[in-house]
């Protein structure tokens, strides 16, 4: 079972230039979410996505964009990188009804903006 | 105010015993859930344990338990009978809400890096 696929899983980035963050899942899960992670500062919230059609701003929204254009995709572009964007972005879905409504994780992309 | 607190930034264990890694948490809600996951150096995000702000019991899964205090609003991590492949870092995170809500997310502490010693 894949899960949550992440792509790509490293990039090295010029400042000013844009890119997108893919991710995939293939949960059917209607929640989907992004997430840095830095060192000290744990995972930080970037933009999650109740359903598809619909997304909304998380903790560190500037800078990223989402969209959700289906349940499946829920890709994470800058437009203008900078440096401070340096970064492991996780991508996670979770699933709708009972249970405890823990998050799954892709394995993440390490994104580097020089 | 941050909402989950984890005040130990690392935390050393011999092999065999055991280690509590610690977790408050500031929310006004009446129904949350505690998580924790696992980050070993691989880097995956590993689901370890949850505790429902309603459960009466303290979570148990294998060598983990979650040592719920409500009024205190801690949820701090156990680990029993520690193994060298338990050296991670170990998030704690609180969803406010329902766990079947649709808008509910996770909010996640900085980290705990526990490092276990033959």
């Amino acid at each position: 079972t894949a899960g949550i696929t992440q792509a790509p899983t490293s990039q090295i980035l010029a400042a000013g230039r844009s890119m997108t963050l893919r991710c995939t899942q293939d949960m059917r899960h209607n929640a989907m979410y992004w997430y840095r992670q830095d060192l000290g500062l744990g995972l930080r919230l970037i933009h999650y996505s109740n359903t598809a059609g619909t997304t909304g701003k998380g903790e560190v929204p500037d800078g990223y964009s989402v969209s959700r254009a289906n349940t499946d995709d829920f890709p994470l572009t800058l437009a203008s990188a900078v440096p401070s964007q340096t970064s492991v972005y996780f991508c996670a879905s979770k699933g709708q009804g009972a249970g405890t409504g823990e998050l799954f994780f892709g394995e993440g992309s390490r994104l580097t903006v020089l | 105010a941050q909402k989950i607190t984890q005040t130990q930034p690392g935390m050393f264990v011999q092999e065999k015993e055991a280690v509590t890694l610690d977790c408050t948490y500031d929310t006004s809600d009446q129904s949350y859930g505690l998580f924790w996951y696992k980050q070993p150096s691989s880097g995956e995000m590993i689901f370890l344990i949850y505790q429902g702000s309603y459960d009466e019991q303290n979570a148990t899964e294998g060598r983990y338990s979650l040592n719920f205090q409500k009024a205190r609003k801690s949820a701090n991590l156990v680990i029993s009978a520690s193994q060298l492949g338990d050296s991670a870092m170990y998030f704690c995170a609180m969803r406010e809400g329902l766990s079947n809500s649709g808008y509910s997310t996770l909010t996640f502490g900085k980290g705990t890096m526990l490092l276990v010693s033959p």
